[in-house]
This record gives C-alpha cells, structure tokens and sequence, in this order.
C-alpha cells in the first residue's frame, strides 16, 4: 500500500513570513506527484504536477521541487499572506491507473 | 470554477437507504474519479471511469457501484448506507489517466442520520 505523509500538519505563520511543508512518498516505482491547495468550503484545486526528478515549478509566490531519488517534495510559498490559508495537499499519481493517493494535508492560517 | 458539477450538494438520508451522486466532467475530459472525505481522513480514492469503461478501483465498498455514461456523465450509487458512510464525496476530472491535472467538483455532503 502506498503512502503519502505530509508534515507539518499544521503550521501558524505572520503575514510576510515565508513557509515550506515536505510531501515524503516511497521512491520505488514514482509516476508523478500532484499538488492541491483547499480552502475551507471549497474543491481541492491543482497546484502542480511534477513527474521528473530536480523538476521545479512555480506559480507566483508559490513553488515546488521535488525529489524522486529520496521521495520527498517541498512546497514553499514566498511572504505569505492570509488570501493563502488553506490546506496544502500533495497526492501520488497510481501510475498508469491515473488515481491519485493523498497525504492528509498541511494546514496553514496566516495571521495578518 | 473547476468546470466540474455536482449534484446535489447536501444530501441527508437514513440508514438503509439508496442515494445516487451525480457528476458531469469537465467539456472534453474523459476521465472521471471519486474520492470520499471522511471525518480525520484523508481523500480517498473509491473508482475511475475513463470514457465509459471502468479503469480502477479503489476502496470502494460492494454497497457502493458507479458508472459513466455515454454522455460521460458518473452516477455514484451508495446503497444500505449506515452512519458510517457519512462525508464528502467529490467527483474529479482528467482529460485521460496520464498525469494531467485533475479537477474537482464542489462535492457532495452526505449525512446519513
């Protein structure tokens, strides 16, 4: 059984403050890793898809490496602002299957 | 918005009884996934249905069936539902299995009383 671990599981952090969560996944086997930002009352909605070892992507203050070799992806978000409070999801795409596995998420509140 | 629909969006039932979900993809996606949300768990993945055929299966419950349809439409049947089943149930889309990005619907909430 795969598994998808996300740390921490929740983070408090000021306005401006800049942040990173790791998604850790079994490296054997990778296919691609996915990641979802969900705000509360609202669908989880894509990030990132990341399928190759040392990729890096980025969209605007946020971004993410991510490592196949150790199985273990950051995501960082640059001077946080409160518009960015939610939960930060990564998932493990099955393979050839296309499911996806999730981890339980990072939850960040930022404080004005 | 996803382009992902969902009906309905709350649904309270009892135990014992039969609902159906239901979920319209994205124009051009032939993909579609459920996943529930239940209480201190994670998304997990039930079935995946691609282009009307059944593609995989998760944790999916033998009370539980789904299918797509030729319009690409899913139906998520949740049949003698107990309390447990109680959650949120959410349907995503893809344009197929490789790693595109899925998009997910509203949800649907079912309580079961």
């Amino acid at each position: 059984i795969l598994n998808v671990e996300q740390s921490p599981q929740s983070l408090h952090v000021q306005e401006g403050d800049s942040t990173n969560f790791t998604c850790s996944f079994p490296s054997s086997n990778f296919y691609a890793l996915h990641w979802y930002r969900w705000e509360t009352a609202k669908s989880p909605e894509a990030l990132f898809v990341m399928t190759l070892n040392g990729d890096e992507k980025k969209k605007g203050r946020i971004s993410a490496t991510l490592n196949t070799k150790e199985g273990y992806s950051y995501l960082y978000i640059k001077g946080s602002q409160p518009e960015d409070s939610a939960t930060y999801l990564c998932a493990l795409h099955g393979g050839s299957q296309g499911n996806l596995i999730f981890g339980k998420g990072t939850k960040l509140s930022v404080k004005p | 918005d996803s382009g992902v629909t969902q009906t309905p969006k709350h649904l309270i039932t009892a135990t014992g009884q039969r609902v159906t979900l239901r979920c319209s993809p994205r124009s051009g996606d032939l993909s579609v996934y459920w996943y529930q949300q239940s209480l201190d768990q994670g998304l997990q993945f039930l079935i995946q249905y691609y282009n009307g055929e059944e593609r995989a299966k998760g944790n999916i419950l033998e009370r539980f069936s789904a299918q797509q349809f030729p319009d690409l439409h899913s139906e998520l049947n949740l049949s003698s539902l107990e309390l447990g089943d109680s959650a949120l149930y959410f349907c995503a889309s893809s344009a197929g299995s490789d790693p595109y990005e899925q998009y997910f619907g509203p949800g649907t909430r079912l309580t079961v009383t």
